[in-house]
């Protein structure tokens, strides 16, 4: 299996556009988190799913941003509109049942100027 | 989920076990003891989970004390290349909210030559 597969790796934009994070979990993971990591606070949990359900949204920061998970194989992360505080990077993972080991992804870094 | 408490830095000498502490004095009855670590720039790495009794799997042996209110993670022949941040994360397993990771500040281990 190829993991966590996050796209783009690397996101360079201006304040006000809107940025899109894609994630594509294992194959098989019925949960998919969204994380965020900053040097000021450390590794957040955004958000994450079950069976592509919201189960737990109380870590996102704000109405800016919004995430989707219309099927079991792709999920988006979304900012809008971004502004330089949301420079970070934001992680995918995926796992089988709640309990288990979670895999993440090589993370986006995002930069908004 | 219950808090941990874990030292800021540890060094240790390559070749050398490596043992990092954690403090979690108001863990619950239902609560694992799980550990990832975070080698520099890359996503979390899920080592070792454990509840009361003593794990070992080919990464690394979990030690939890018997009251359970700290645990030690222990990589028993250190190399460079386990230098990475170390979390140590309590939460229940499983349950509508038992996939949530909360990560702490971690241990930032180097291994030295």
């Amino acid at each position: 299996d190829a993991g966590v597969i996050q796209s783009p790796r690397h996101e360079v934009t201006e304040m006000g556009q809107e940025v899109t994070l894609r994630c594509k979990p294992i194959s098989g993971h019925d949960y998919l988190f969204w994380y965020r990591q900053t040097m000021m606070r450390g590794l957040e949990l955004l958000i994450y799913f079950n069976n592509n359900v919201p189960i737990d949204d109380s870590g996102m920061p704000e109405d800016r941003f919004s995430a989707k998970m219309p099927n079991a194989s792709f999920s988006t992360l979304k900012i809008q509109p971004s502004e330089p505080r949301d420079s970070a990077v934001y992680f995918c993972a995926s796992s089988r049942g709640a309990g288990n080991e979670q895999f993440f992804g090589p993370g986006t870094r995002l930069t908004v100027l | 989920d219950a808090k941990t408490t874990q030292p800021t830095s540890m060094d240790c000498a390559e070749g050398r076990a490596a043992n990092l502490p954690c403090n979690h004095s108001t863990i619950s009855g239902n609560e694992y003891v799980y550990w990832y670590r975070q080698i520099h720039s890359q996503g979390p790495q899920y080592i070792i989970h454990g509840l009361k009794n003593n794990e070992t799997n080919e990464m690394a042996s979990l030690i939890i004390t018997e009251d359970r209110k700290s645990s030690t993670l222990i990589l028993p022949h250190a190399t460079l290349r386990d230098t990475a941040v170390y979390y140590c994360i309590v939460r229940v397993y499983g349950g509508n909210q038992g996939g949530k990771l909360i990560f702490g500040q971690g241990t930032e281990l180097s291994v030295k030559p």
